[in-house]
């Protein structure tokens, strides 16, 4: 069982717009604003598509954005498109026990 | 361009030692002070951050393998190597060698392809 919690499936059709949720604790999610979100692709490596809650790094699109409540965050995805099928995973860190914590990812599908 | 490939024996038997090695290219370990680990992926299951090596050499490891986990870095070969002793078939897994910016909340930002590792007798 993984130390964050996400959706195992999401599903939209092109142009609508999805949401994946991560769900934490006060101890890692809910501590700092410590959370980046993964794409991962078939027979690609990692990308990271969002740091530090919010944070896009260059490149990528603004369709996808991040914010957290509490201790929970959230990756949203607008305007769907085909090529967004991946993989998501959310990750954060949980400072009193030093260690990176990691969802069990959410598979996204462009019905 | 920055390529990690991480190597070793694709079985091990219960109760054996784990030994993986990432070789390093187009980059060099001694000239970054970025950190350096290992993430696994049990079969079906989700990412598990196993640990990193600081370019102090300094080390953090998740604390459930860190009575098992050993993570060291070879500046003159430029490869950082994992060890796990006394695996279990809990620890059947995809491994993955990265590369992540100093601060043990960046996110990894260069990743191996991976190496499946199975735990068989």
């Amino acid at each position: 069982q993984s130390a964050l919690t996400q959706p195992a499936f999401v599903s939209g059709s092109p142009g609508q717009s999805v949401t994946i949720f991560c769900t934490g604790t006060s101890s890692d999610i809910g501590d700092y604003d410590y959370v980046s979100w993964y794409q991962w692709r078939p027979g690609k490596a990692p990308k990271v598509i969002i740091s530090d809650v919010s944070h896009r790094p260059s490149g990528i699109s603004s369709r996808f954005s991040g914010s957290k409540s509490g201790s929970t965050a959230s990756l949203t995805i607008s305007g769907l498109q085909v090529e967004d099928e991946a993989d998501y995973y959310c990750t954060s860190y949980r400072r009193s026990t030093i260690q990176v914590v990691f969802g069990g990812g959410t598979k996204v599908t462009v019905l | 361009q920055l390529q990690l490939q991480e190597s070793g024996p694709g079985l091990v038997k219960p109760s054996e030692t784990l030994s993986l090695t990432c070789s390093v290219s187009g980059g060099s370990l001694s000239s970054t002070v970025d950190y350096w680990g290992w993430i696994r992926q049990p079969p079906g299951k989700g990412l598990e951050w196993i640990g990193i090596i600081s370019y102090t050499g300094t080390t953090y490891y998740h604390p459930s393998l860190k009575s098992r986990v050993t993570i060291s870095a070879d500046l003159s070969k430029n490869q950082i190597s994992l060890t796990l002793i006394s695996v279990t078939a809990a620890d059947a897994a995809i491994y993955y060698c990265v590369r992540q910016p100093p601060r043990l909340w960046s996110p990894f930002d260069a990743w191996g392809q991976g190496t499946l590792v199975t735990v068989s007798s």
